[in-house]
């Protein structure tokens, strides 16, 4: 049981675009389509938002998207703003009813 | 509205064991799967437990495994953590979450504020 592997950090400035990648394997990430996206504020419960790859649950903001290619799986984050500084973990479905997260990556808004 | 509420967390002796407990509201409970999953102090999530919306499939992490139990109750809409054999390694906010899906593969939509469960002599 591998955590997923996430970057440590990213940043932008308000109004642009950032990408956070998530790297399984062919077990987990490229083989299920259970890829969930987490946002955690300090000192607060995650919320997800990201579920399925792609789904975005109701009342999450749609500058929020996911995508999966391969092994990978990614969340793109638009027009970012202020509130968006958190760090944010993936998860994935890994088969044997077992679950991963990735190490986190804390987004900075510059 | 839906909720989960942690609690049994604490300072606890190395050695020991501790039951926490999720008490659910607003929601069906019998319909989703529920997970564990906790943050160590300054780290990141990790997977903890899972049990399916009917109680009958069990999993946990290999860095808990035969440490912890996962139980549920569904007339006392409540889920539990049993972790035996704590040590330091144990001391984290363990969170309770709802799976969207009663199989448990779809990640946690609802979740607890968390108990702080901390391991120290």
């Amino acid at each position: 049981q591998s955590a997923l592997t996430q970057p440590p950090s990213a940043s932008g400035s308000p109004t642009q675009s950032v990408t956070i990648s998530c790297t399984g394997t062919s077990g987990d990430i490229g083989y299920y389509n259970y890829v969930s996206w987490y946002q955690q504020h300090p000192g607060k419960a995650p919320k997800l938002i990201i579920s399925d790859v792609t789904r975005r649950p109701s009342g999450v903001s749609d500058r929020f998207s996911g995508s999966k290619s391969g092994n990978t799986a990614s969340l793109t984050v638009s027009g970012l703003q202020a509130e968006d500084e958190a760090d944010y973990y993936c998860s994935s479905y890994a088969g044997n009813n077992i679950l991963l997260f990735g190490g986190g990556t804390k987004l900075t808004v510059l | 509205q839906e909720q989960l509420v942690e609690s049994g967390g604490g300072v606890v002796p190395p050695g020991t064991s501790l039951t926490l407990s999720c008490r659910a509201s607003g929601f069906t409970f019998s319909h989703f799967a529920l997970h564990w999953v906790r943050q160590a102090p300054g780290k990141g999530l990790e997977w903890v437990a899972l049990i399916s919306n009917d109680g009958r499939d069990k999993s946990s992490a290999d860095s808990v495994k035969g440490r912890v139990t996962i139980s549920r109750d569904n007339s006392r809409n409540t889920l539990y953590l049993q972790i035996n054999s704590l040590t330091t390694e144990d001391t984290a906010v363990y969170y309770c979450a709802r799976d969207l899906y009663s199989y448990g593969w779809g990640g946690g939509d609802c979740w607890g504020r968390g108990t702080l469960v901390t391991v120290s002599s």
